[in-house]
């Protein structure tokens, strides 16, 4: 079975602080993708990365930072310097070979207060 | 802007009524996902349509039905409508069949049962 874990329901920062959202996940699959997407108050879902399984390097895009760690099953998401427009909930997920459909985590709800 | 639309943005209707949600995906996609959001499920997974044929199917109650038409676009149908069917219903759409595609996600249909 596929599960995806994101432990913090919300966190709260004070701009410009760096924020970590963690995940983890469960799969029995070898071969899987992992993502990250970020839902603002508006309420769409807009896609941020994705992931193979064999590829453990580390991604950045801006302020943005993603470590894959298999060794742990974790998917973390970092912002450096946050921004008000931040503020956000934000989901991991997780497709695998061998399920029919994307598993999300429950999302870490992020406020970003001037 | 992910290039999937949803029509209509929010609807209101009664309990015992039906409903019809409608998706277009993004150009040159073939896959169409319905997914259903509320706040004590999370997103949940309902059924995946490829080039007009059903494809995965995940926690799709009987009173739910979708259809992928041949240009693509894609309806979900509600019918029996129960309080508890109140969410935010969401249409991704992928350019493939499986795990490995990024999914984008349209707006969201709004659903409230009265």
């Amino acid at each position: 079975a596929q599960k995806v874990t994101q432990a913090q329901t919300e966190i709260s920062v004070v701009e410009k602080e760096d924020v970590t959202l963690d995940c983890v996940y469960e799969t029995r699959d070898t071969t899987y993708y992992l993502f990250w997407y970020k839902q603002p108050p508006s309420g769409e879902l807009v896609f941020l990365i994705r992931r193979n399984s064999f590829d453990e390097q580390n991604e950045i895009s801006g302020r943005y930072s993603w470590n894959f760690q298999k060794s742990t099953s974790s998917f973390n998401f970092t912002i450096t310097a946050s921004q008000v427009v931040d503020s956000a909930v934000y989901f991991c997920a997780l497709s695998g070979l061998n399920n029919n459909d994307m598993r999300f985590g429950a999302g870490t709800r992020l406020t970003v207060k001037p | 802007d992910s290039g999937v639309t949803q029509t209509p943005k929010h609807l209101i209707t009664a309990t015992g009524q039906r409903v019809t949600l409608r998706c277009s995906p993004r150009s040159g996609d073939l896959s169409v996902y319905w997914y259903q959001q509320s706040l004590d499920q999370g997103l949940q997974f309902l059924i995946q349509y490829y080039n007009g044929e059903e494809r995965a199917k995940g926690n799709i109650l009987e009173r739910f039905s979708a259809q992928q038409f041949p240009d693509l676009h894609s309806e979900l149908n509600l019918s029996s409508l129960e309080l508890g069917d109140s969410a935010l219903y969401f249409c991704a759409s992928s350019a493939g069949t499986g795990y490995t595609d990024t999914q984008y996600f349209g707006p969201g249909t709004r659903l409230t049962v009265l």
